[in-house]
């Protein structure tokens, strides 16, 4: 059983360019978590989605970012017009059930992303 | 505001100390997990500590939780070299449909050799 998959793994683009960051997750689990972290700090999270649903995304800037996790392929975050602040690692989770009622969430390796 | 609020920030331990990395929350949870993150990869779970449970072991892991303090504490004993990492708690964000994790900063561990 595969883990959560994510590509690219790095991913430099200039300012004003879109990024485009993909996560499979596990087999079976049906509920993805995008994650933000920045050089020597912890993760903060940005979206919750279940399939065709977004659930929470009050963690997400209002604009340029968007996130969907359709019925059928990965779950996809999408940074339109980057800015050098949008550097940073974005890691996926998934995991068969909620977190809140004692399910292990299962990271992916992260993309790197360099805005340059 | 930050949930989980990792002390120390970092740790230099000799091989085969111990290692204590405590947490501290603000809200109520349902669940208490710890990470590993070694640099530039993903996270590894290391355990998880429901708000009912007050210890919990796993091979050389032994993590606590007192809900009436908001605080966690991660030992590891017989510390080794393969532990130097990054370790981060985590708590559940269930609040209104809410879920996934908040994230302390984290402890950075070094054992030297």
């Amino acid at each position: 059983n595969a883990g959560v998959m994510q590509n690219p793994r790095h991913l430099v683009r200039r300012r004003g360019q879109e990024a485009r960051l993909r996560c499979s997750p596990m087999k079976g689990h049906s509920h993805v978590y995008w994650y933000r972290q920045l050089p020597e700090e912890g993760l903060k999270f940005m979206v919750y989605l279940q399939k065709e649903n977004i659930i929470d995304e009050s963690g997400m800037p209002k604009e340029r970012f968007s996130a969907e996790f359709p019925k059928e392929g990965p779950s996809i975050l999408r940074i339109q017009q980057v800015v050098r602040g949008d550097s940073a690692a974005y890691f996926c989770a998934s995991s068969p059930g909620a977190v809140a009622a004692g399910n292990e969430q299962y990271f992916g390796p992260g993309t790197r992303l360099t805005v340059t | 505001s930050q949930q989980g609020e990792e002390d120390p920030q970092a740790l230099s331990i000799q091989e085969g100390e111990n290692a204590t990395m405590n947490c501290s929350y603000k809200t109520s949870i349902n669940n208490l997990q710890w990470y590993r993150q070694n640099s530039g990869r993903g996270l590894v779970h290391l355990i998880l500590i429901r708000s009912n449970e007050r210890e919990k072991h796993s091979g050389r892991l032994r993590v606590t939780l007192d809900t009436s303090k908001k605080s966690s504490s991660l030992l590891i004993t017989a510390s080794r070299a393969a532990d130097t990492a990054s370790y981060f708690c985590a708590t559940d964000r269930f609040r209104g449909g809410a879920d996934g994790l908040t994230f302390g900063k984290g402890t950075h561990l070094i054992i030297q050799p």
